[in-house]
C-alpha cells in the first residue's frame, strides 16, 4: 500500500502536549518524516528516522513509531508551532514517495 | 550550506510542456536524491519523483507517463519536464534534496527532504 493518513486537524491549548499520528503499512517497513508548513512557505523538515530531531528544531518536537503507526509529539506546544504537519515515508516497494494529507494544527 | 532555487515559467496553456529547473547554491549534485513535489492551491503535498545523483529516477504513478527528471552536466541544476499539462497540473512547485537512510545491511530504510527550494507557483490556464 502507499497511502498514508493523517487525522485534518488537531488542536491544542498554550502550553500543553499534543500527538499527531500517521498510519500506513509502509511505515511497519520504512522510516518516517515530519515536516511543518507554514501558511505561503515551503515545509521544513522537523522529525526524520522515525524519532530524529534536526539541528536547529526545538526539543518539543520528538517522534516515535509503534507498528504502522507513526506519531510527532509536541509538549509545551507554543503559539509559533501552529501550522499544517505531514508525514513522509517510501511506499511498500520502497522506491516511490509519499506523503499524508496533513493535520492542521491550530494553538489555542 | 546547500541551497535550492526553482526557477520557470509562471503560466502555459493546457497541453504545453512545463519545464522547472532547480538550482543547486552551496555543493553540488554528488550524492542523496533530487526531487520534486508540488502542492495544489489549497490541498496537501504531493511527491512528484526523484533522480538519483548517480542516474536512476523514479516518479508517481499518476504522473508517470508525462514526467521526466534530469540532472544538468554542471551537476549544479536539475530539471523538472511534465508534458501535456492541465488545470490540475496547476501548483505551487518545490524542488528538495532527499536523503537518504540504511540500515545495518546496506538496505534503504527510508530518507527525509531536509532541504527545500522555497517554491514556484505554475498557473494552467487558456
Amino acid at each position: 500500500s502507499s497511502d498514508l493518513t493523517q487525522d485534518p486537524a488537531v488542536s491544542v491549548a498554550l502550553g500543553q502536549t499534543v500527538r499527531i499520528t500517521c498510519q500506513g503499512d509502509s511505515l511497519r517497513t520504512y522510516f518516517a518524516s515530519w515536516y511543518q508548513q507554514k501558511a505561503g512557505q515551503a515545509p521544513i523538515l522537523v522529525i526524520y528516522g522515525n524519532d530524529n530531531r534536526p539541528s536547529g528544531i526545538p526539543d518539543r518536537f520528538s517522534g516515535s513509531r509503534s507498528g504502522h503507526t507513526a506519531s510527532l509529539t509536541i509538549t509545551e506546544t507554543q503559539a509559533e508551532d501552529e501550522g499544517v504537519y505531514y508525514c513522509n515515508s517510501r511506499d511498500s516497494s520502497g522506491n516511490l514517495g509519499v506523503f499524508g494529507g496533513g493535520t492542521k494544527l491550530t494553538v489555542l | 550550506q546547500v541551497q535550492l532555487q526553482e526557477s520557470g515559467p509562471g503560466l502555459l496553456k493546457p497541453s504545453e510542456t512545463l519545464s522547472l529547473t532547480c538550482t543547486v547554491s552551496g555543493g553540488s549534485i554528488d550524492s542523496h536524491y533530487w526531487s520534486w513535489i508540488r502542492q495544489p492551491p489549497g490541498k496537501g503535498l504531493e511527491w512528484i519523483g526523484y533522480k538519483y545523483y548517480s542516474g536512476f529516477a523514479n516518479y508517481n504513478a499518476s504522473l508517470k507517463s508525462r514526467v521526466s527528471i534530469s540532472i544538468g552536466t554542471s551537476r549544479t541544476k536539475f530539471t523538472l519536464k511534465l508534458t501535456s499539462v492541465t488545470a490540475a497540473d496547476t501548483a505551487v512547485y518545490f524542488c528538495a534534496r532527499e536523503i537518504p537512510q540504511y540500515d545495518v545491511r546496506g538496505f534503504l530504510s527510508g530518507t527525509a527532504f531536509d532541504i527545500w527550494g522555497q517554491g514556484t507557483r505554475v498557473t494552467v490556464s487558456s
